[in-house]
């Protein structure tokens, strides 16, 4: 089993949708969680991050954690097309072990 | 502030050979960390280097090294190249302990013939 999976979509979705992006995890000694947009051709961006469980907005962007469920959650609201990229969730296990698992990727088309 | 450095950004290698990539922090920056990414593996951490010393290490064979500098610029060195190891080298900068994310150069896209 891997410690983060993900879908890897496509997902495919129309301009002013509300898009849900999630993330399972196996590790319970993840304690920061992040998110990160990687457009083609370019080294991923990081989006969000939350430590433990519990809710962060940021804008258009609401990073949501549920250790007890070991569950990760992106929503974006009015998903523009420039949002169309590939979004990575990435735990981390904090303190000095400076690693992070990244799930495989959600790729994400917002048509105009 | 400028952001990560990557160089080169491009880089063609045949089987057998050896390649250094070469990665510039932010500035201030102490922490810095390779990823390699493949369409078959995603991210996959390859190691960590803090204040000139390896913090911590991803599941590598001993081909893939890396160091650091006392200006926290880093390298990292694959030996005998094989084709398998085709893919983007990602370098991440952080503060000491990484928890408030890592800012990601835009890679070295190595393809190994």
């Amino acid at each position: 089993q891997k410690e983060v999976e993900q879908d890897p979509g496509p997902l495919s979705v129309p301009e002013g949708a509300i898009v849900s992006l999630n993330c399972t995890y196996s590790n319970s000694a993840f304690q920061y969680f992040m998110w990160y947009r990687q457009y083609s051709r370019k080294g991923p961006e990081l989006l969000m991050y939350t430590y433990s469980s519990g809710n962060k907005e940021d804008g258009r962007f609401t990073a949501q954690v549920d250790k007890s469920s070991k569950y990760i959650s992106l929503f974006i609201r009015d998903s523009q097309p420039s949002d169309s990229a590939t979004y990575l969730c990435a735990p981390n296990y904090g303190g000095a072990t400076n690693k992070l698992i990244f799930g495989t990727g959600t790729l994400l088309a917002v048509q105009p | 502030k400028a952001g990560v450095t990557q160089t080169p950004r491009y880089l063609i290698k045949t089987r057998g050979q050896q390649v250094t990539l070469s990665c510039s922090p932010i500035s201030g920056h102490r922490s810095v960390s390779w990823y390699q990414q493949t369409p078959g593996q995603g991210l996959q951490f390859l190691f960590e280097y803090f204040s000139e010393t390896q913090r911590n290490k991803g599941n590598f064979p001993g081909r893939f090294s890396g160091r650091q500098f006392s200006n926290s610029r880093s390298e990292m060195n694959v030996s005998t190249l094989e084709l398998g190891d085709s893919a983007l080298y990602l370098c991440a900068s952080s503060d000491f302990l990484g928890n408030y994310g890592y800012t990601f150069g835009s890679g070295t896209r190595l393809t190994v013939v």
